[in-house]
C-alpha cells in the first residue's frame, strides 16, 4: 500500500524558513517523479515543485522559484521542500504527490495527507 | 503557462442526476488530462486519467472525455459520497496547472 506521510509544517515569520519532509513507502521510490503541491485555506490546488526519479531534474513554479529548492534522498525514501523567504502568500496545506505514469505524461497518482504552513508574525 | 477553466464553478443536483463538468485549456494538452475529487479537510483523489481512463477503484458512473482544449467529468448517477469539489488538471507540460475547482451540492 502506498503511504505518503508528510510533516515540518508549522507557524513561521515572514521572511522564515522551514524544511517539509515526506516519508514514503509501499513502492520504489527511486522510480517515480515527485511533487509537491499546495494548496492555500478555501482555495484551489497550487502547483509547486517537482523532482525527476534520480533527483537530477528539478522544476519550479515561477512564485517560490528562488526561494524554494526540492530534493530527495532516494536512500531514505524522503522527499524535501526548503522553504525560505516565506511569504503570508505561502500560507498552504502542502501535498506530497506520488506521479503516474501513463502515455507519455506524469499525473499526480497518489496524495499524502498535507501538513500545513502558516506565515504569520 | 496554460490556463485551465473548468464550468460551472459550483452546481447544485439531487442524488440520481447526471452531472457534467466541462474544462477547457488554452492550449492544446492532447488528452494528457486528469480529473480529481476533493472532501473537506482531504487530499485529493484521482478519479480519471489520460482524460478518459477510469482509476482502479473508482466507480464506473464516473466517465470522462475530450481532446485538445475540451474537456468533460460526467457522474452518471450521482451518489452521496460524490459531493464534493472536482479539479482538472493538465499534465502536458510544466507548470501544471489546475482549473478552479468545481463544487457538486446538494440540492
Amino acid at each position: 500500500e502506498v503511504q505518503l506521510v508528510e510533516s515540518g509544517g508549522g507557524l513561521v515569520q515572514p521572511g522564515g524558513s522551514l524544511r517539509l519532509s515526506c516519508s514514503a513507502s509501499g513502492f520504489t521510490f527511486s522510480s517515480y517523479p515527485m511533487h509537491w503541491v499546495r494548496q492555500a485555506p478555501g482555495k484551489g490546488l497550487e502547483y509547486v515543485s517537482a523532482i525527476s526519479g534520480n533527483g537530477v531534474s528539478t522544476y519550479y513554479a515561477d512564485s517560490v522559484k528562488g526561494r524554494f529548492t526540492i530534493s530527495r534522498d532516494n536512500s531514505k525514501n524522503t522527499l524535501y521542500l526548503q522553504m525560505s523567504s516565506l511569504r503570508t502568500g505561502d500560507t498552504a496545506v502542502y501535498f506530497c504527490v506520488k506521479t503516474l505514469y501513463d502515455s507519455g505524461a506524469y499525473y499526480y497518482g497518489y496524495w499524502g495527507q498535507g501538513t500545513l504552513v502558516t506565515v504569520s508574525s | 503557462d496554460i490556463q485551465m477553466t473548468q464550468s460551472p464553478s459550483s452546481v447544485s443536483a439531487s442524488v440520481g442526476d447526471r452531472v457534467t463538468i466541462t474544462c477547457r485549456a488554452s492550449q492544446g494538452v492532447n488528452t494528457w488530462l486528469a480529473w480529481y475529487q476533493q472532501k473537506p479537510g482531504k487530499a485529493p483523489k484521482l478519479l480519471i486519467y489520460a482524460a478518459s481512463s477510469l482509476q482502479s477503484g473508482v466507480p464506473s458512473r464516473f466517465s470522462g472525455s475530450g481532446s485538445g482544449t475540451d474537456f468533460t467529468l460526467s457522474i452518471s448517477s450521482l451518489q452521496p459520497e460524490d459531493f464534493a469539489t472536482y479539479y482538472c488538471l493538465q499534465a502536458n507540460s510544466f507548470p501544471r496547472t489546475f482549473g478552479q475547482g468545481t463544487k457538486v451540492e446538494i440540492k
